[in-house]
């Protein structure tokens, strides 16, 4: 699976959209790129992915340039809750393959008041 | 609810001995994994589990094992041979072809004295 780079960490202002950035610039044509967070503690959410086309749901957007090379995902009004360490993964959709993601160091986010 | 379930939560052992954490998942997820992390390290990945009775070593195996008797049940051994075990352990489950990714159990943070 394709590496990923993230920033090490992120200061948004509550209320404002949070842009996270992660650049994946190896990905191959049949790897999906998936974003997940964690919350201090816990174990990681899995938030949205999305192969080619910028995607949406209920808890985020994913911008995913034309040449797949980088992806941004929004937090569209960010509240004091969105603070997490966010991770950007890429990995092929296997069938029973040797199926298991990597998570690197992420980036923290932090929410400011 | 379905869910994933670790416990105990917060376990304190003395150096030496073994102990086993628990991971139950009521999902009817085939693949099970588990991973450590330390402070302000991403995840790694000790061992995963496709089906039952069968379990593939992960990127951090030595001074692990695993069993997979149930569906349901994917317990992790702390033996005395890990060298460094206190960390935080994250326990996931998957389906098996799943485009959304894996379900995190919300940990177990295993202190050695």
């Amino acid at each position: 699976d394709a590496k990923t780079t993230q920033p090490t960490s992120m200061d948004c202002a509550e209320g404002r959209a949070a842009n996270l950035p992660c650049n994946h610039s190896t990905i191959s044509g049949n790897e999906y790129v998936y974003w997940y967070r964690q919350i201090h503690s816990q174990g990681p959410q899995y938030i949205i992915h999305g192969l080619k086309n910028n995607e949406t749901n209920e808890m985020a957007s994913l911008i995913i340039t034309e040449d797949r090379k980088s992806s941004t995902l929004i937090l569209p009004h960010a509240t004091l809750r969105d603070t997490a360490v966010y991770y950007c993964i890429v990995r092929v959709l296997r069938n029973f393959g040797n199926e298991k993601l990597t998570f690197g160091t992420g980036t923290r986010l932090t929410i400011i008041p | 609810d379905g869910g994933i379930t670790q416990s105990p939560k917060y376990l304190f052992r003395k150096e030496g001995q073994n102990v086993t954490l628990s991971c139950e998942q009521n999902l009817n997820h085939d693949a099970m994994y588990w991973y450590r992390q330390d402070p302000g390290q991403g995840l790694r990945l000790i061992y995963y589990s496709q089906i039952v009775n069968d379990f593939q070593k992960g990127d951090i195996a030595e001074g692990y094992s695993v069993s997979r008797e149930k569906k349901e049940s994917f317990p992790l051994t702390v033996t005395s041979a890990q060298k460094n075990p206190t960390a935080f352990y994250l326990c996931a489950s998957s389906t098996r072809m799943t485009l959304y990714g894996y379900t995190f159990g919300s940990g177990t943070r295993l202190t050695v004295v």
